[in-house]
C-alpha cells in the first residue's frame, strides 16, 4: 500500500487554460475527497464520492469545478477557464465505511500546487 | 457544524511534553473529537480521535473534559520532527453526508526548538 498519489504535484497555468488533477486512493478505500487549502489555511472541502457516485459538493466548487470517480478508483479534479484565485493546494483524501464507524479516517496525499498567472 | 477554537501557535522544547489545547463549547452529544496535523510541504495526517473517554496511541494521547467542551492534544516528548500545523476537528458519523467531510480551522502552529 502505497498510500494516496496526486499528479502532477505542481501546475503552472496561465489564466483562461483548463487543468486537471489526478488523485489515486489507497486501494479498496471507498470513499474519495477533494480539498482546497490557501497559503495560511486550513484544508477546505470541495466534494466527495462514495465509489463512483458524488454525494456532496461545497458551495465553493463552482460551475468552473468538475470532479469525476468513473470507475470508483481513481478521480480527476478539472478546473475550466482558471482564475487566479483558484492558485491553491489541491489535496485528495481517501477512507473506507468499513471497520470502525466512528472513525472514517482520512488518508490524504501530498497535494497539488496550482499556480495560475 | 460546531466550531473550535484553538490558540495561533505554540512553542515547545525537544524532549518535553507539550499540551494542545481546543475549545469547542457547542459540541454536540454525537460530536466526535479529531486531531490531524500537517508537516510542513505535506498533506494532514490522522492523529487521534476520541468521544468521552481519554485515549492513547503511538502518536498521542487524547483528554476530554468531563463536560466535552475543551479537550487537550498531549504530546509526550515532543521531536524536531513534530513541528507542524495541528488540528482539532468535530465530525458526527450520524451525518451521514455532512458528517463525512472535515472542517477545519487555522489549527496552531507548534514550533519545536532544539
Amino acid at each position: 500500500d502505497t498510500g494516496v498519489s496526486q499528479d502532477p504535484r505542481h501546475k503552472i497555468t496561465k489564466r483562461g487554460q483548463n487543468v486537471t488533477f489526478r488523485c489515486d486512493p489507497i486501494s479498496e478505500h471507498n470513499r474519495l475527497y477533494w480539498y482546497r487549502q490557501t497559503l495560511g489555511q486550513g484544508p477546505e472541502f470541495l466534494t466527495y464520492f462514495q465509489n463512483e457516485a458524488q454525494l456532496e459538493k461545497s458551495r465553493l466548487l463552482s460551475d468552473r469545478f468538475s470532479a469525476e470517480r468513473p470507475k470508483g478508483s481513481f478521480s480527476t479534479l478539472e478546473i475550466q477557464r482558471t482564475e487566479q484565485g483558484d492558485s491553491a493546494m489541491y489535496l485528495c483524501a481517501s477512507s473506507s465505511i468499513k471497520g470502525q464507524a466512528n472513525s472514517y479516517e482520512q488518508y490524504f496525499g501530498p497535494g497539488t500546487r496550482l499556480t495560475v498567472t | 457544524d460546531a466550531k473550535t477554537t484553538q490558540p495561533n501557535s505554540m512553542e515547545s522544547n525537544e524532549e518535553e511534553p507539550v499540551h494542545l489545547p481546543c475549545n469547542h463549547s457547542t459540541i454536540s452529544g454525537t460530536d466526535y473529537i479529531h486531531w490531524y496535523r500537517q508537516l510542513p510541504s505535506q498533506g494532514p495526517e490522522y492523529v487521534i480521535h476520541g468521544l468521552t473517554s481519554n485515549v492513547n496511541n503511538r502518536m498521542a494521547s487524547l483528554a476530554i473534559a468531563e463536560d466535552r467542551k475543551s479537550s487537550t492534544l498531549i504530546l509526550h516528548r515532543a521531536t524536531l520532527r513534530d513541528a507542524a500545523v495541528y488540528y482539532c476537528i468535530l465530525r458526527d458519523p450520524a451525518q451521514e453526508t455532512s458528517g463525512s467531510r472535515l472542517t477545519f480551522g487555522e489549527g496552531t502552529q507548534l514550533t519545536v526548538n532544539p
